[in-house]
């Protein structure tokens, strides 16, 4: 069964602090991982499409990496505008085109 | 601001009542998704549409929801008879085909509450 699991369910840091959230999948024929970034009461923000192991991709105090088994998102130096819910999702080539999503990482930066 | 945009953006209603959603997607995209999100929970995918066609229906799509899209432009997702399971936040993504992956973006969502 395809499984999309995030972890930490929530974490917090300091501003300055840099840390890492996980996206472990069990996915066959994995046609793109994908991130965004949610705030509450709204709709998910697209970060990032990762499409193979190796791949790595960057923005601002955001990189996101990607091997045959998770993805990481790596954020340094975070502010506490990064402060949001951290959502990973998978689309499959037999699934049309669908995303499964995880559940989400809550990241709380203070200042 | 050409994003994807939803309304309305929240909804009470009283259980057994019929409620709509509109979606209206970026303008060139020809695939519009609906999803379901709860509380603490990643977003669930229902159904999709390619231009006015409507490809794939998740099993969490019951009887009581209809999705149309005529002419391949805004999107309507219906549910009949609401229970109060329904509540949730519906959220509208789109996308280009042409781009080849999946790479969906998601309206400000309607907050459904069924008293």
């Amino acid at each position: 069964e395809d499984q999309v699991t995030q972890s930490p369910e929530a974490l917090r840091l300091q501003e300055g602090e840099s840390s890492s959230l996980n996206c472990s999948y069990t996915v066959s024929g994995l046609r793109g991982l994908f991130w965004y970034r949610q705030d509450p009461g709204k709709g998910p923000e697209f970060l990032f499409t990762l499409y193979s192991a190796g791949e790595e991709k960057e923005k601002e105090r955001l990189k996101a990496t990607l091997t045959k088994k998770e993805s990481f998102l790596h954020i340094t130096a975070p502010k506490p505008e990064d402060s949001a819910t951290y959502l990973c999702a998978v689309g499959k080539e037999t699934s049309g085109s669908r995303l499964t999503f995880g559940e989400g990482t809550q990241l709380t930066v203070n200042p | 601001d050409t994003g994807v945009s939803q309304n309305p953006r929240h909804k009470i209603t009283k259980r057994g009542q019929n409620v709509t959603f509109r979606c209206d997607p970026i303008s060139e995209h020809n695939r519009l998704y609906w999803y379901r999100q709860t509380l603490g929970q990643g977003p669930e995918f229902l159904t999709y549409f390619q231009n006015e066609a409507q490809l794939e229906k998740s099993r969490l799509l019951s009887d009581r929801f209809s999705a149309e899209r005529p002419k391949g432009s805004f999107s309507t997702l219906e549910i009949q008879r609401t229970e109060q399971g329904d509540s949730a936040m519906y959220l509208c993504a789109s996308s280009l085909a042409q781009r080849g992956y999946n790479e969906q973006f998601f309206g400000p969502g309607t907050r459904l509450t069924v008293l």
